[in-house]
C-alpha cells in the first residue's frame, strides 16, 4: 500500500511556536497533498506538491517533498489556536486513480 | 458557493434497512468519491468515480453500491445495513483525480 503515515501522532505546542508533521509513504507517487480537519468536519485541502518539486509555500504553511526518501514535511510557522486541528497528509500514485489518506497528525495549538 | 454537499448530516438507523446517503457537488467535477473515517483507521476510500457511468471500488467496498447517473450526484446505498458500518462518512469531488478534493461536510451513520 502506498498510504501515507504521519509523524507525531499528536502534538502540542504553544501560540506562536512552529509545528512541523511528518509523512512517509511506501511507493513512488504523482503528488501529494496534505488536508486539515477541524473536529468532526470536512476536510480542507491545503497543499498539493507534484512529484517533480521539492518545496511549496503557502501562506504560514510550508510543504517540503524528498522523493528519495518517500518523505514529506508540513511546516506551520507562529501557530494560532486557530490551527488546532488534525492534519492529513494523502498520495496519488503514478498509476493510480486513488487518493490514499494517511492516519493523521493531531495538533494542539495552546493560548 | 461552489460546495459538495452531503445528505442527511446525522443517522440512526436498524440493522437491515436499506438506506442511501446523497452527495451532489455544483462545480461541474469529473471526479468523486467516498470515504468512511474510522478512529485508528483514519479515512479509506469505499467507491470513487471518474465521471458519468464510470465508478470503481476503492479500498473498503464491501456492504457499499453507488451510482454516477448525472455528474453532479453521487449516491452511497447501503442495502443491508451492518453495525460494522457504523462510521462517519465523506463524500469528496475533484476537478481531475490529480487535483485537489473538496469535501462535503460529513454523515455520521450509526446501525444499531
Amino acid at each position: 500500500s502506498q498510504q501515507g503515515e504521519e509523524d507525531p501522532q499528536a502534538l502540542s505546542i504553544q501560540e506562536g511556536e512552529n509545528a512541523t508533521m511528518n509523512c512517509s509513504y511506501k511507493t513512488s507517487i504523482n503528488n501529494l497533498q496534505w488536508y486539515r480537519q477541524n473536529s468532526g468536519r470536512g476536510l480542507v485541502h491545503l497543499i498539493l506538491i507534484r512529484s517533480n518539486e521539492r518545496e511549496k509555500h503557502s501562506g504560514r504553511l510550508r510543504v517540503t517533498l524528498d522523493t528519495s526518501k518517500k518523505s514529506s514535511s508540513l511546516l506551520i510557522t507562529a501557530s494560532r489556536a486557530a490551527d488546532t486541528a488534525s492534519y492529513f497528509c494523502a498520495t496519488l500514485g503514478g498509476g493510480s486513480e486513488k487518493l490514499v489518506f494517511g492516519k493523521g497528525t493531531k495538533l494542539t495549538v495552546n493560548p | 458557493e461552489a460546495q459538495v454537499t452531503q445528505n442527511p448530516r446525522y443517522l440512526i438507523t436498524v440493522t437491515g434497512k436499506k438506506l442511501t446517503v446523497t452527495c451532489s457537488q455544483n462545480m461541474n467535477h469529473e471526479y468523486m468519491s467516498w470515504y468512511r473515517q474510522d478512529p485508528g483507521l483514519g479515512l479509506r476510500q469505499i467507491y470513487y468515480s471518474m465521471n458519468v457511468e464510470v465508478t470503481d471500488k476503492g479500498d473498503v467496498p464491501e456492504g457499499y453500491k453507488v451510482s454516477r447517473k448525472e455528474k453532479r450526484n453521487f449516491p452511497l446505498i447501503l442495502e443491508s445495513p451492518s453495525p460494522n458500518q457504523t462510521s462517519l462518512y465523506f463524500c469528496a469531488s475533484s476537478p481531475t483525480r490529480r487535483t485537489e478534493a473538496f469535501f462535503g461536510q460529513g454523515t455520521r451513520l450509526t446501525v444499531v
